[in-house]
């Protein structure tokens, strides 16, 4: 069964909103969420990461808010671009062992 | 290498043929890991390496499909004897020493079995 769910499936935003992504989880094992950036015909790409220590981590226009009480976390992307058209996929492990994803959503912003 | 490297970029094959996928993970990074990508769907985790550590086998669909790393660096994913629903993107990534340390992911290898 998939650890990590995520939603929505997909979602368009007009240039400058802030699209939102969730993530929920249930094994309380989990110590480290990235999220990943996927391009058509690239690999994913690590966009920005975050531990259960901190409630929320910021870069550029990139944002991860973490709720460890209700094992959720979101990705908020600031002041959108068409150049944020992506897939983006959460993710989590337990120490150093492997990732597990998210099913990935495709985020489209429109100019 | 700068980045993961992973060959070919695209292979089609027919049904039934063996196929061997490449990866060439970042130089010094311990940990490997394939995952398969189906069209428009999330990753599937398949196999994970670790220095000399026996690998995490268990997400290979069937005996159909094994993975070697040779001297800790590269490693092949091979799939005997192909089927339709092994068409997907395979993706290989390194860590320096594991996944709390965020993965590298190759650009990946089409296959497209006919």
């Amino acid at each position: 069964q998939q650890q990590v769910k995520q939603s929505p499936q997909s979602l368009i935003v007009q240039k400058g909103g802030i699209p939102i992504i969730n993530c929920a989880y249930e094994n309380t094992a989990f110590d480290y969420f990235p999220w990943y950036q996927q391009f058509p015909g690239k690999g994913p790409a690590l966009l920005i990461a975050i531990r259960p220590d901190v409630s929320e981590k910021k870069e550029g226009r990139f944002t991860i808010s973490f709720n460890k009480s209700a094992k959720q976390f979101s990705l908020h992307i600031m002041d959108s671009q068409p150049g944020d058209s992506a897939t983006y996929f959460c993710a989590a492990s337990s120490g150093d062992y492997k990732l597990s994803f998210g099913a990935g959503t495709t985020v489209t912003v429109r100019a | 290498g700068a980045g993961v490297s992973q060959s070919p970029s695209n292979k089609v094959t027919e049904k039934g043929k063996d196929v061997e996928l490449r990866c060439d993970p970042i130089s010094g990074h311990t940990a490997l890991y394939w995952y398969r990508q189906s069209l428009g769907q999330g990753l599937e985790f398949l196999i994970y390496f670790q220095g000399n550590s026996a690998p995490d086998k268990s997400g290979l669909p069937s005996d159909r499909f094994s993975a070697e790393r040779t001297g800790g660096s590269v490693s092949t994913l091979t799939i005997q004897r192909t089927q339709q629903e092994d068409s997907a993107v395979y993706l290989c990534a390194s860590s320096r020493q594991g996944a709390g340390y965020g993965y590298t992911f190759g650009s990946g290898t089409r296959l497209t079995v006919v």
